[in-house]
């Protein structure tokens, strides 16, 4: 059973360019976390799905950031118009209903 | 506002010693608080967890104790072994509709040999 995957690992836009970054829950997990992490913080959330729906979203920015977990294929934090200050780790969980949630590894991006 | 938070950056500890990494929260609705590790570039894995109305629960050499009334709780780990070097990230939840996690900022550990 593999475990939570998120793609890419890396990724660098220049300011202003739009970031995808994907996560794929584990098999049988259909709730979904994002959480951010800037240099030298812990993680922060930002965003629960399940699928076709946004639960909460009191952790994301109200400009600029949107995410979805449609019903076939992977969740997707979208940010619009990057800027320096969106360079950080994002990590996705998944979980079953009342479980315990799984990272994935986590998508860096960079913002020249 | 820092609802969780760990106050020592890094401890370094010998091989075989006891570590013991601590976590104070602010909110009383937290209901669940957990315990995880964090290697370099990767994501963070769960380790151990308590329910508030439990003080203490174990597994193996790792052990979460809670002090409600001190809004503190700490892991144990004993012995201590090299492959535990990592951040430790202290986390709550408050029970409920979303399961969201706050964590706090974590603390490395260096296991010396």
């Amino acid at each position: 059973n593999a475990g939570v995957m998120q793609n890419p690992r890396h990724l660098v836009r220049r300011r202003g360019q739009e970031a995808r970054l994907r996560c794929s829950p584990m098999k049988g997990h259909s709730h979904v976390y994002w959480y951010r992490q800037l240099p030298e913080e812990g993680l922060k959330f930002m965003v629960y799905l399940q699928k076709e729906n946004i639960i909460d979203e009191s952790g994301m920015p109200k400009e600029r950031f949107s995410a979805e977990f449609p019903k076939e294929g992977p969740s997707i934090l979208r940010i619009q118009q990057v800027v320096r200050g969106d360079s950080a780790a994002y990590f996705c969980a998944s979980q079953i209903r009342g479980g315990e949630q799984f990272f994935g590894p986590g998508t860096r991006l960079t913002v020249l | 506002d820092q609802q969780v938070k760990q106050n020592s950056p890094s401890l370094s500890v010998q091989e075989g010693r006891i570590s013991i990494l601590n976590c104070d929260y602010t909110n009383s609705m937290f209901d669940y608080f957990l315990w995880y590790k964090k290697y370099p570039a990767e994501g963070p894995t769960f380790l151990i967890s308590i329910s508030s109305i439990k003080d203490k629960n174990e597994d193996g050499r790792f052990t979460v104790f809670l002090n409600k009334s001190a809004k503190h709780l700490s892991l144990h780990i004993v012995p201590s072994q090299p492959g535990d070097s990592a951040v430790y990230f202290c986390a709550a939840k408050v029970g409920g509709a979303t399961n969201k996690l706050i964590f706090g900022t974590g603390t490395l550990l260096a296991v010396q040999p």
